[in-house]
């Protein structure tokens, strides 16, 4: 069964600090993953499309990660801000003959305070 | 600001009856997607159409139908409304498919939330 996993639920972090949001996965077959950031009662927001063979990608103070062969993918927060605090979530692409399919995670509720 | 606009912002209508939600993509974008977000389910994905033509389905119900119009305009139409209906319509937009390109984010509207009482 198609699923992703994301952990932990929620996490407190100080503003400064980092930390790290993870997402396990179980989709075939793969086509691409994509981490969101969203506000509350706002629209996601992209933050990074990876693909099989993208290991890391950018953008500005996040950072995720993918591991094709575990099925795991991680976003890295640098120095957080108190904007960061926010849903985050994983979703992976399946593509085949099939068709397409979105398989979401539940998401990571991240708070951030001073 | 995305460039993806949905009106209404908000909806509130009753059990049974039947409702529009119209979303106009960003300039220059042929797909558009519908997702519904609720509190218990989270995000879910319904529909998706790429320069008028229908090409991936999700969790939409019979009940639910959608269009992309020649101006690339969509809309989502819900009738006989559940109570369990109620919760935030989201719409995205992106240049082209699927891929992992920069050209396939998904840029997301602001929602429109509807209540059904």
């Amino acid at each position: 069964k198609n699923q992703v996993e994301q952990s932990p639920q929620s996490l407190i972090i100080l503003e400064g600090k980092n930390c790290t949001l993870q997402c396990n996965y179980t989709v075939s077959p793969f086509s691409n993953l994509r981490w969101y950031k969203q506000d509350t009662g706002r629209g996601p927001v992209s933050l990074t499309i990876m693909t099989f063979s993208e290991n890391t990608k950018s953008n500005g103070r996040y950072t995720a990660t993918l591991d094709a062969d575990t099925k795991q993918s991680s976003l890295h927060i640098t120095a957080s801000q108190l904007s960061d605090s926010a849903s985050y979530i994983c979703v992976v692409l399946s593509g085949g003959q099939a068709g397409t399919a979105l398989i979401f995670g539940k998401g990571t509720t991240l708070s951030v305070s001073s | 600001d995305s460039g993806v606009t949905q009106t209404p912002k908000h909806l509130i209508t009753a059990t049974g009856q039947r409702v529009t939600l119209r979303c106009s993509p960003r300039s220059g974008d042929l797909s558009v997607y519908w997702y519904q977000q609720s509190l218990d389910q989270g995000l879910q994905f319904l529909i998706q159409y790429y320069n008028g033509e229908e090409r991936a389905k999700g969790n939409i119900l019979e009940r639910f139908s959608a269009q992309q119009f020649p101006d690339l305009h969509s809309e989502l139409n819900l009738s006989s409304l559940e109570l369990g209906d109620s919760a935030l319509y989201f719409c995205a937009s992106s240049r082209r498919l699927w891929g992992g390109g920069p050209a396939d984010t998904q840029y997301f509207g602001p929602g429109t939330r509807l209540t059904v009482l």
